[in-house]
């Protein structure tokens, strides 16, 4: 719903750098929330955004756009168990939350 | 601690049964949610308990049926399902409008 574009898949090797783009509808948007989910498992919250600029965290950082409706979520030093699907969620008129269709992200030696 | 669990992990129903969800959270948060998740899907938000009170229904057929009998608890009562109901329901909890905490999630498989 609302228009929640990720790509569908990315490759990286350990111990690099990768960054996973989101897109989104602008209107009535109240936050965007990134999390990560390994397969059969439940979604494990990584970082959110609300105001324009980078939040970092560890190895993670995830960065806003408001006016351009964008949003990054950025993995540094990558490990072999960051292989999972990350999510994009936005939150819009302080109660719907709605799902990119994630991105997998395959992590190789 | 910022724990929400479900019950049970699996479950397996025929289409003429009656069974519930269950899901728990003690971190005082106001705001519940039931999520659907189909394979290589994202979740889909079908319930949103704001306060106890159902605040959204995104249009969920009848046969599900939510409750939230106090602050920390959220049923899903499922009946006469249909095998594309087939998924992995979880539940959700923030505080107000916060970040949200999953639970592990209920794989129901319906025959």
């Amino acid at each position: 719903g609302q228009n929640i574009d990720q790509p569908t898949e990315m490759t990286a090797t350990e111990g690099a750098i990768v960054q996973i783009n989101c897109t989104y509808q602008t209107s009535g948007f109240n936050g965007l929330f990134w999390y990560q989910q390994h397969a059969g498992e439940a979604p494990t919250f990584l970082s959110y955004n609300v105001l324009d600029g980078l939040e970092e965290k560890g190895r993670f950082s995830s960065f806003l756009s408001r006016s351009k409706g964008y949003s990054y979520l950025l993995l540094k030093e990558l490990q072999m168990k960051d292989s999972a699907s990350y999510l994009c969620a936005v939150r819009y008129n302080f109660n719907k939350f709605y799902f990119g269709s994630g991105t997998k992200l395959n992590v190789k030696p | 601690d910022t724990e929400v669990t479900q019950t049970p992990k699996h479950l397996v129903m025929g289409m003429t049964n009656k069974k519930s969800l269950k899901c728990e959270q003690h971190m005082g948060h106001r705001a519940m949610y039931w999520y659907k998740q189909k394979a290589k899907k994202p979740p889909e938000l079908m319930f949103v308990y704001s306060y106890e009170k159902l605040s959204i229904n995104e249009s969920v057929p009848s046969r599900f049926s939510p409750e939230c009998p106090n602050s920390s608890l959220l049923n899903l009562h499922l009946h006469a399902l249909q095998p594309e109901d087939s998924a992995l329901y979880l539940c959700a909890s923030s505080q107000e409008s916060d970040t949200q905490y999953f639970g592990p999630g209920t794989r129901l498989t319906v025959l």
